[in-house]
């Protein structure tokens, strides 16, 4: 089982609906979780980052973290064309690394 | 620095060739990580130093990557004998924090490295 794990997609998403990714983690000592968004060829940036349970809202952007199903997912409110990209979920896990999982690949259809 | 710097932005090397791989974080940032990002994967951790200490080396391959950062600014990645295993784009990250408080990572454009 990889540490950090997310459906690959691609996720197809009408313009101005909400797109929902979702994340698994194993470590469950982790404390930290973070999204980047990647435009294709470009380097990862980040979005969102969540540390306690519940939800966290920036802008059209909202971060959901469950530490006790280890679960964390990103919301993403009235899709644009530009949030199509590859949305990196990231878990700083017990030894400090941050473990990245493969990405989800989201195209906002217009 | 405005940004992460990372240079070249693409390397070609013939399988056996040496290549070296440059970042040059952002001003005043006190730790700096070396990430592999293979094609339709998350980056993968290579390793992370902590001004000119490297602090953990525990993601590198094999013993042909080597990386240091001497005065503890620039760092650069060094792989030897590339094999064609090797061609991906690296990707180098600065945070103004040590890795335990809550930093956040700014990352450099990367280096595309296709070894033929």
């Amino acid at each position: 089982q990889k540490e950090v794990e997310q459906n690959s997609g691609p996720l197809s998403v009408p313009e101005g609906a909400i797109a929902s990714l979702n994340c698994t983690y194993s470590d469950r000592g982790s404390q930290s979780f973070f999204w980047y968004r990647q435009y294709s060829g470009k380097s990862p940036e980040l979005i969102m980052s969540i540390y306690s349970n519940g939800d966290k809202e920036d802008g059209r952007f909202t971060a959901q973290l469950n530490k006790a199903s280890q679960y964390v997912s990103l919301l993403i409110r009235d899709s644009q064309p530009s949030d199509s990209a590859t949305y990196l979920c990231a878990v700083r896990n017990r030894d400090d690394k941050i473990i990245f999982g493969k990405g989800t690949r989201l195209h906002i259809l217009p | 620095g405005a940004g992460v710097s990372q240079s070249p932005r693409y390397k070609v090397a013939k399988r056996g060739q040496d290549v070296a791989l440059r970042c040059d974080p952002i001003s005043g940032h006190v730790s700096l990580f070396w990430y592999q990002q293979a094609l339709g994967q998350g980056p993968e951790f290579l390793t992370y130093f902590q001004n000119e200490a490297q602090l953990d080396k525990s993601g590198l391959p094999s013993d042909r990557f080597f990386a240091e950062r001497p005065e503890g600014s620039v760092s650069t990645l060094k792989i030897q004998r590339t094999q064609q295993e090797d061609s991906a784009v690296y990707l180098c990250a600065s945070s103004n924090r040590d890795r335990l408080a809550k930093n956040i990572q700014y990352f450099g454009a990367g280096t595309r490295l296709s070894v033929l």
